[in-house]
């Protein structure tokens, strides 16, 4: 089975910039999680989702992030306009139920020039 | 409020050695789940184990083993005979039900294994 896909993996971009991230969680999973990992924070969790309703968007770090769910299969975090200190790796992970693993991407590296 | 501390921010020992990676958590919830995962130098999360705060039995799984002790609030990891190949950054993180699904990571522990 695949695992969680994340795309792109690289992104380049300049300041000012909208960027898009994509993620597709494992099929059958009803839960949906952003993270960013900087040196500096860590893993900070940005926003989940449960049978794609957004349920805690509290560490989405401003207005110029947004994330979106059309389906049980697709969604996206959004930047713009992104900014040098958006520069970081974006995780994915979907889990199955409350309290199961969660099951990460291979992250999106994401640099703003 | 859940929080997870890895005291440990680097450790280094010599391939076949034994480590332990300490894990210690806080939670007022009586029903929580704790995780380890593992971050090798490629990047990606890979999830290792997951434990409910009412099953403390130990668990073993090849070279793995982790010690689950709500007298003191731990979940360490042990790798036995440790390898280069372990070298990596591990993480431990609490679900503490009333947070719904969400985890909270530690700050990870980054293992050295040398040759």
């Amino acid at each position: 089975d695949a695992g969680v896909i994340q795309s792109p993996r690289h992104e380049v971009t300049e300041m000012g910039q909208e960027v898009t991230l994509r993620c597709k969680p494992i099929s059958g999973h009803n839960s949906l999680f952003w993270y960013r990992q900087t040196m500096m924070r860590g893993l900070e969790l940005l926003i989940y989702f449960n049978n794609n309703v957004p349920i805690d968007d509290s560490g989405m770090p401003e207005d110029r992030f947004s994330a979106k769910m059309p389906n049980a299969s697709f969604s996206t975090l959004k930047i713009q306009p992104s900014e040098p200190r958006d520069s970081a790796v974006y995780f994915c992970a979907s889990s199955l139920a409350t309290g199961a693993g969660q099951y990460f991407g291979p992250g999106t590296r994401l640099t703003v020039t | 409020a859940q929080k997870v501390t890895q005291a440990q921010t680097e450790i280094s020992v010599v391939e076949k050695e034994d480590v332990t990676l300490d894990c210690v958590y806080e939670t007022r919830d009586t029903t929580y789940y704790l995780f380890w995962y593992k971050q090798p130098p490629s990047g990606e999360l890979v999830f290792l184990i997951r434990r409910n705060s009412f099953d403390e039995q130990n668990e073993i799984s090849g070279r793995y083993s982790w010690n689950f002790q709500k007298s003191t609030s731990s979940f360490n990891f042990t790798i036995t005979a440790s390898q280069v190949v372990d070298s990596a950054v591990y993480f431990c993180a609490l679900s503490a039900r009333n947070a719904g699904n969400m985890l909270t990571f530690g700050g990870g522990t980054r293992l050295m294994v040398k040759p």
